[in-house]
């Protein structure tokens, strides 16, 4: 199994709503990530978690929150979003077999979100 | 500071033809780059990669070169097919795992 997976793959919510996007990687990866992708852009980095710790948060807003209840598993909680935050959200993961987190990413498909 | 760009947003190319995707970066510390495949409504794919160590690595049609003299990389794809339609993306791999992606080129295969 080569495959990460996201749901939902579509998700429409108001600036009030308390939402989650999910994904999961059953390669045993050690390392898993959260991305933004605007229309036209490339993907820009937002969190990595590494053996199930954040090691990395690119100065995300608050209203984003990561967890990582196991190695499979990646949440990104959503609370009191802006309309500029509709984007694709990208998941992804890498064996991270040294704790460097140079090694290929995999890319989940998304979530396309919209808030409005 | 820190950059992963491309020369030209849009390349178009008759079937059949060899493609060549450009990518300029600016850290002449950075070692590991990648390139991606981004289909419409799809998560990127991985294509090829290559680290600082080589400066040519082939794959099946595909063939990255890096050139570390003049910071440069470029994905040279052969027998362009219609199937290679999509936004390619070269990316620098940093410590950590953070991922710094070019702005992308927009291949359009014509028939």
């Amino acid at each position: 199994d080569t495959e990460v997976t996201q749901t939902p793959k579509h998700l429409v919510m108001g600036m009030t709503n308390k939402k989650s996007l999910k994904c999961e990687q059953h390669m045993g990866h050690r390392a898993m990530y959260w991305y933004k992708q605007k229309a036209k852009k490339p993907p820009e980095l937002m969190f990595v978690y590494s053996y199930e710790k954040l090691s990395i948060n690119e100065s995300v807003p608050s209203r984003f929150s990561p967890e990582c209840p196991n190695s499979s598993l990646l949440n990104l909680h959503l609370h009191a979003l802006q309309p500029e935050d509709s984007a694709l959200y990208l998941c992804a993961s890498s064996q991270d077999l040294n704790g460097q987190g140079v090694d290929e990413q995999y890319f989940g498909p998304g979530t396309r979100l919209t808030v409005t | 500071g820190e950059s992963v760009g491309l020369h030209l947003p849009t390349l178009s190319v008759q079937e059949g033809d060899n493609s060549i995707i450009n990518c300029a970066y600016s850290n002449s510390a950075s070692d590991y780059f990648i390139w991606y495949k981004q289909e419409s409504g799809k998560g990127p794919q991985f294509i090829i990669d290559i680290r600082s160590n080589m400066d040519k690595r082939q794959g099946q049609r595909v063939t990255v070169l890096l050139n570390k003299t003049v910071k440069h990389l470029s994905l040279q794809i052969a027998a362009t097919q219609p199937g290679d339609s999509a936004v390619y993306f070269c990316a620098e791999n940093q410590y950590g795992g953070k991922l710094i992606f070019g702005q992308g080129t927009e291949l359009s295969v014509k028939p």
